[in-house]
């Protein structure tokens, strides 16, 4: 199956530590966001990336870091520095960035909890 | 920076009644996508409208776009229990970084 997976699909954080969340895609995609939701709300951009080894902040990128060293893999990093961490995070990917009519395809998300 | 609003943020209807959301946004778009979230899940992405456009039709959902009102609307007809799921607006500008900015959604239920 062709897709965008992430896991874990539920991750709890004490505070102090750092979160990897994972987002993998089997779709030849060129380009991967990362969101997070919060309860009632839309959803606000993290980072993005439109091609392997390069990436860029979003609105929200204050607390969190990413890496793009695969063309399949954008994982994101939660650290410590991200005081309200505590929510659902969703990873997106799309064909081409530079095409201007693309949807973009979701994973299931993560919800991390910080206890 | 949310781009705009949607509205209504809440709306429950009977099965086979439509449903009509409204989404304004602030800055000149390429193209305005309308998603669909059941609760807990990722969102699925429902129909692209282009700047250029004013109405698109795919199966039992219309959009409409106004760009000089800078305003968009989903119609959903005929609406079923199934269809019960935030809906969201996201705006796609001018720029070549395919970023998308998302409205707050709108929460619909639909009562069998």
């Amino acid at each position: 199956d062709g897709g965008i997976t992430q896991s874990p699909k539920y991750l709890f954080r004490k505070e102090g530590q750092n979160v990897t969340l994972s987002c993998e895609q089997n779709l030849n995609h060129d380009a991967m966001y990362w969101y997070r939701q919060d309860p009632g709300q839309g959803l606000r951009l993290i980072y993005y990336s439109q091609i392997v080894n390069d990436f860029q902040k979003g609105d929200i990128a204050e607390g969190y870091s990413v890496s793009r060293e695969k063309k399949e893999s954008f994982p994101l990093t939660v650290t410590s520095a991200q005081k309200n961490p505590t929510a659902f995070y969703l990873c997106a990917s799309s064909p081409q960035s530079r095409s201007s009519y693309n949807e973009q395809f979701f994973g299931p998300g993560t919800r991390l909890t910080v206890l | 920076s949310q781009q705009g609003e949607e509205d209504p943020q809440a709306l429950s209807i009977q099965e086979g009644e439509n449903a009509t959301m409204n989404c304004s946004y602030k800055t000149s778009i390429n193209n305005l996508q309308w998603y669909r979230q059941n609760s807990g899940r990722g969102l699925v992405h429902l129909i692209l409208i282009r700047s250029n456009e004013r109405e698109k039709h795919s199966g039992r959902l219309r959009v409409t776009l106004d760009t000089s009102k800078k305003s968009s609307s989903l119609l959903i007809t005929a609406s079923r229990a199934a269809d019960t799921a935030s809906y969201f607006c996201a705006t796609r500008g001018s720029s070549n970084t395919g970023k998308l900015i998302f409205g707050q959604g709108t929460t619909l239920q639909v009562k069998p």
